[in-house]
């Protein structure tokens, strides 16, 4: 089993829609979370970071569930720069899942 | 907040070659960094696990000598891609953690996109 999975995608949905990713992690002892946005061709940039039991910023809401050890990302009210290639990652070994990839049409 | 600077971000070079690139933590001590490659609409590999002053750990399937990883000091980390073949080019990108803050966040470098022709 992966360390850090997630939902494979590709997510194609319409502007203004809601859409949610979830990330499963296998080390129980994980303490910090991260979701970073992948555009084509560049860096990862940290979307947000989940500390405790979530984190809310505007239109992004991460949750964070330690008894099922998943973390998910909702997106509410889509806009197409949204479209990117989101990553779940587990602070202290720099496991990666594969990424969600998320278009969002007009 | 923390930047991380990655250079050259693009390189062309001949086959056989060798490429160095460098990843500068500028305002902060990176006790670890990481490489990765990134090949064409595929996720991000972590290749190796640098830490300031000792050997890297490289991921299965990676040659350690085709790909040193020098971490000299706290702020800096190299990848050198030595004897580069097309098969090499791909898109590497280092991230460092930021040792005082210990939040495990990843700041990530600009990327290099090595073309080997």
């Amino acid at each position: 089993r992966k360390e850090v999975e997630q939902d494979p995608g590709p997510f194609n949905v319409p502007e203004g829609a809601t859409v949610a990713f979830n990330c499963t992690y296998s080390n129980s002892a994980s303490q910090s979370f991260f979701w970073y946005r992948q555009d084509c061709r560049k860096e990862p940039k940290l979307l947000m970071s989940v500390y405790s039991s979530g984190n809310e910023d505007g239109r992004f809401t991460a949750q964070l569930n330690r008894a099922s050890q998943y973390i998910s990302l909702l997106i509410r009210d889509s806009k197409l720069s949204d479209s990117a290639t989101y990553l779940c990652v587990v602070a202290g070994k720099s496991t990666f899942g594969d990424g969600t990839t998320l278009t969002v049409k007009p | 907040g923390a930047v991380v600077s990655q250079h050259p971000s693009w390189v062309i070079c001949k086959s056989g070659t060798s490429v160095k690139i460098e990843c500068r933590s500028l305002d902060f001590q990176a006790t670890t960094m990481f490489w990765y490659r990134q090949f064409p609409k595929q996720s991000l590999m972590l290749m190796a696990t640098s830490n300031e002053g000792s050997k890297a750990t490289y991921e299965q399937g990676v040659e350690k000598d085709k790909f040193l990883i020098n971490h000299a000091s706290l702020t800096l980390s190299t990848l050198t891609v030595t004897s580069a073949h097309p098969e090499d080019s791909s898109f590497y990108i280092c991230s460092a953690t930021n040792r005082q803050a210990n939040t495990g966040e990843l700041f990530f470098g600009e990327g290099s996109r090595l073309t080997v022709l």
